[in-house]
C-alpha cells in the first residue's frame, strides 16, 4: 500500500491552466478506472472533484477535468481562479481491494 | 441534507483504546458502504478502513490491520471505528466518508474528529 506520487506543489496565474500528476503502478492507477481527485481547503473536509478518472460530480465546475495514461493519472484545471487554491489529492482503488491516496499537491494561484 | 457527523475523538495514552462514531443523516445509510480516512497534522490523507453496506465486508489499511475494527448499525444510521493498541502515529483527524456506490470512491465527508495519542 505505497502512496501514489504527486508533485508537492504547483502554481499558476488566474486564467491559466495547470495539470497535477498522480503516478502509481499497474496494481492501482494503471489497473483500474477508479481514480478520483479531491480538493481540500484549509480546515475543511475534502471535496470530490473527479471520479472514475474523468467523471465530474454534479456541481463541480467544467474547468476541472481528469485523464489517465498508463500508471499516471492527471487533473487539469483550466481558467484558474483564486478559489481553486488549496490541496489536491488523488486516490485509486488497488489490487489489494483497498484504497491508496497520493501525498497531495498544494496549488497556489 | 446529506450529513455525516463524527464524534468520540480525544487524547489517549499509547496502548489504550478509543471508539469513534459517525452519525449519518439525509440519505439511506443502509444502501451505502462507508469509509474511515485520516489525516495526520500537516500531512496528507490516508485511507483507513471500509465496510460494505451490509457490514459483511471489512477492509483495512496495513497500518491499522489487527488493531482497528470498523462496524455499523444500520438500524441507528451509525458507523463506528474501534481503535485498540493506539500508537503515537495514529494521531490524526479522522473522517468518515460515504462510498459512492459502484464508483469506488468517497462522495460525502464529515468534518472529522481529532485523535491524539500521547503520554
Amino acid at each position: 500500500q505505497s502512496a501514489l506520487t504527486q508533485p508537492a506543489s504547483v502554481s499558476g496565474s488566474p486564467g491559466q491552466s495547470i495539470t497535477i500528476s498522480c503516478t502509481g503502478t499497474s496494481s492501482d492507477v494503471g489497473g483500474y478506472k477508479y481514480v478520483s481527485w479531491f480538493q481540500q481547503h484549509p480546515g475543511k473536509a475534502p471535496k470530490l472533484m473527479i471520479y472514475e478518472v474523468s467523471s465530474r460530480p454534479s456541481g463541480v465546475s467544467y474547468r476541472f477535468s481528469g485523464s489517465k495514461s498508463g500508471n499516471t493519472a492527471s487533473l487539469t484545471i483550466s481558467g484558474l481562479q483564486a478559489e481553486d487554491e488549496g490541496d489536491y489529492y488523488c486516490t485509486s482503488y488497488a489490487s489489494t481491494s483497498t484504497w491508496v491516496f497520493g501525498g497531495g499537491t498544494k496549488l497556489s494561484v | 441534507q446529506v450529513q455525516l457527523v463524527e464524534s468520540g475523538g480525544g487524547v489517549v495514552q499509547p496502548g489504550r483504546s478509543l471508539r469513534l462514531s459517525c452519525a449519518a443523516s439525509g440519505f439511506i445509510f443502509s444502501g451505502h458502504a462507508m469509509h474511515w480516512v485520516r489525516q495526520a497534522p500537516g500531512k496528507g490523507l490516508e485511507w483507513v478502513a471500509f465496510i460494505s453496506y451490509d457490514g459483511r465486508d471489512e477492509r483495512y489499511a496495513d497500518s491499522v490491520k489487527g488493531r482497528f475494527t470498523i462496524s455499523r448499525d444500520n438500524s441507528k444510521n451509525a458507523l463506528s471505528l474501534q481503535m485498540d493498541s493506539l500508537r503515537p502515529e495514529d494521531t490524526a483527524l479522522y473522517y468518515c466518508a460515504r462510498d459512492l456506490s459502484t464508483r469506488y470512491t468517497m462522495d460525502v465527508w464529515g468534518q472529522g474528529t481529532t485523535v491524539t495519542v500521547s503520554s
